[in-house]
């Protein structure tokens, strides 16, 4: 079955340190990926897709189809990072959204 | 451009109540879903639509209805609300052709069911 896992409900890091968020996925064929994104009082919005390659506020992303992951990183976390994100797996004509990790940056 | 409304943005109701949620884009998008939103769940599609006059279900669609009768509009439907459903419901659309264009979200609509 296509699943998203995200394992971790909650990851609290201190201001300054990496954050690496965790999704693993199951898809038989060529997946395509995604991370979203909701801030507080903020609709859920896409933060970065896999085929683009690229870095989002710092973030990036990289496919492992060896390890079936599409770990979300960044170096330097700041408090505006602070947000609920969710793991996303395209199937075709719909996507389907692991059950999200909430980041909390301390100060 | 407003993108993506939701109407109403809360709303309690009795067991056993119907109520409409209404969902409008104005960026002319093919796909159009309903999502709901419950802690510890993540998102779960209730159902959508590839185009107007179409309409699929997703992963949890029992005790819902949907309705695209023009292609702006995804219509969600409670006949017979019940407390499970109480939850916060998001729209979203996407231009179409692949899932993998971007999803535009809504601001949501909480529900509460008594």
């Amino acid at each position: 079955a296509q699943r998203v896992t995200q394992p971790e409900k909650l990851l609290s890091v201190f201001k300054g340190a990496p954050v690496e968020l965790k999704c693993n996925y199951s898809y038989s064929g060529s997946p395509e990926l995604f991370w979203y994104v909701q801030y507080s009082r903020q609709r859920l919005q896409l933060l970065l897709r896999h085929i683009s390659r690229e870095s989002i506020k710092g973030f990036t992303a990289d496919l492992n189809k060896g390890e079936t992951s599409f770990h979300l990183k960044k170096p330097f976390a700041q408090e505006e990072d602070s947000a609920m994100y969710y793991c996303a797996l395209n199937q075709g004509d719909k996507i389907i959204f692991g059950k999200g990790t909430r980041l909390h940056i301390l100060p | 451009n407003a993108g993506v409304t939701q109407t109403p943005k809360f709303r309690v109701l009795k067991t056993g109540q119907s109520m409409t949620l209404l969902c409008a884009q104005d960026m002319n998008h093919e796909y159009m879903y309903w999502y709901r939103q419950d802690p510890g769940m993540g998102l779960r599609l209730i159902h959508y639509s590839v185009g107007e006059g179409t309409t699929a279900k997703g992963e949890v669609p029992d005790g819902y209805n949907v309705s695209r009768l023009k292609k702006q509009n995804f219509l969600l439907g409670l006949e017979s609300a019940a407390p499970s459903q109480t939850s916060v419901y998001f729209c979203a659309s996407s231009y179409g052709g692949t899932a993998g264009d971007t999803q535009y979200f809504g601001p949501g609509t909480r529900l509460t069911v008594l």
